[in-house]
């Protein structure tokens, strides 16, 4: 099956620091989405970005389908924006079935 | 309120016996999907359905199973096969293959 590697595994910064976090995948694939899990086990969508560049507020992201690896950007960050980050990929087979498959995560915390 | 209502937040599971866990999602979705989280860890599939009356195994299916009678629910149950349950299980749905998926709150599942 597909294997997603995230990294770093976990992240310290300062309030108002920008981070860049990496997730690397293995093949090719139809989908991509990054979420925030919240402390309380919430996962809240933050892009569904399976090529191209998009941008939400602070956060923004870009995947490079043919490199196989997407790049989730936090600008500014604030202590709310803590928690787990994913990535998760999705490849459709010839059934049009379909498994999204998670990466192990980046804890990141934002200390104020 | 649209979304996905997972029930209930917490369980607890005796030795062999079976429990049964709740999703309901009023999207309209066709695809629902069951994830199981263990600490420190990202997700794993455990079953999911693209269509009503119809369901597939995801990676870690052993003990458990699922139905799909309806198209806005899609149980799990824990069986007593399942010799390590305690983790934090997700539900999932989307429009179909390749779209986003949308979670649930989730239920923290342990063992008495």
């Amino acid at each position: 099956g597909i294997q997603v590697e995230q990294s770093p595994p976990d992240l310290i910064l300062q309030e108002g620091a920008n981070s860049t976090l990496r997730c690397n995948f293995s093949d090719s694939v139809n989908n991509l989405q990054w979420f925030h899990q919240n402390p309380w086990g919430q996962l809240i969508n933050l892009f569904y970005i399976p090529s191209g560049t998009k941008q939400n507020g602070r956060l923004s992201a870009t995947t490079v389908a043919t490199e196989r690896y997407s790049l989730l950007y936090i600008s500014s960050s604030q202590t709310t924006d803590s928690g787990v980050y994913f990535c998760a990929v999705e490849k459709v087979d010839t059934g049009a079935n379909s498994k999204l498959t998670f990466g192990k995560g980046i804890t990141l915390s934002v200390r104020p | 309120d649209g979304g996905i209502t997972q029930s209930p937040k917490y369980l607890f599971r005796k030795e062999g016996q079976n429990v049964t866990l709740s999703c309901e999602q009023n999207l309209n979705h066709d695809a629902m999907y069951w994830y199981r989280q263990d600490p420190g860890q990202g997700l794993r599939l455990i079953y999911y359905s693209q269509i009503v009356n119809d369901f597939q195994k995801g990676d870690i299916a052993e003990g458990y199973s699922v139905s799909r009678e309806k198209k806005e629910s899609f149980p799990l149950t824990v069986t007593s096969a399942q010799k390590n349950p305690t983790a934090f299980y997700l539900c999932a749905s989307s429009r179909g293959p390749g779209n986003i998926q949308y979670f649930g709150a989730g239920t923290r599942l342990s063992v008495l």
